[in-house]
């Protein structure tokens, strides 16, 4: 089964700081790609995924996330940050007909 | 649209009592599963479902049963509640096992054993 790494889990960084967060995986097959957010309290919410096709996914909130297959990376990028990007963000992998989550970054926003 | 629904929000037992986390959905997804989330240790799948009368061990299924009598309903059932079991539990749906598509996952059952 394949697995998923997620690095740095907790990150605290100032407002219109850079963030990006790395996401490798193991599975060697066809896969698709996904990096869900959790604000405080809430449940999880699709930020963007991958299938198939130009390997530099836009999603939500002005996230962004590049695809090297060459790497087994999905690594979540955002120019500038708001406060109100303070959540968890967890990285997850669709290969083999499973679905396997990484244990998520924290990240925290300074205003 | 509901999407997921998940009840109860919180719930505080004792160890060795029983109880079930309810989890609906209205968008006649085949695929349903329940996660556990615990702090520095992701999501853990405990058990999915592809269908009505289908079901499937996860990753982390001991302690847990679950029953899929229709395409709505995903009950979890704890039958003798540990402190290890203290978790906040997550519902989620998908269109299909093989589906490519998004999970879309309820609000969560926040459960702690004493």
């Amino acid at each position: 089964a394949q697995s998923v790494s997620q690095h740095n889990h907790h990150v605290i960084l100032s407002e219109a700081a850079s963030l990006e967060l790395g996401c490798n995986y193991s599975y060697g097959g066809t896969v698709n790609l996904f990096w869900y957010v959790q604000y405080p309290g809430q449940h999880l919410q699709l930020l963007l995924k991958y299938f198939s096709g130009d390997p530099l996914v836009k999603g939500i909130k002005g996230f962004e996330a590049e695809f090297i297959k060459s790497k087994f990376s999905f690594n979540l990028r955002k120019p500038s940050v708001q406060w109100s990007d303070t959540a968890e963000y967890f990285c997850a992998v669709k290969g083999n007909n499973r679905l396997a989550f990484g244990k998520g970054n924290q990240v925290v926003v300074i205003p | 649209n509901a999407g997921v629904t998940q009840t109860p929000k919180f719930q505080v037992l004792k160890t060795g009592q029983s109880m079930t986390l309810q989890c609906a959905q209205d968008m006649n997804h085949e695929y349903m599963s329940w996660y556990r989330q615990d702090p520095g240790m992701g999501l853990r799948l405990i058990h999915y479902s592809v269908g009505a009368g289908i079901t499937d061990q996860g990753e982390v299924p001991n302690g847990y049963n679950v029953s899929r009598s229709t395409t709505e309903d995903f009950p979890l059932r704890l039958l003798s509640a540990a402190p290890s079991q203290t978790s906040v539990y997550f519902c989620a749906s998908r269109v299909g096992q093989l589906s490519a598509g998004e999970l879309f996952f309820g609000e969560g059952s926040r459960l702690t054993v004493l």
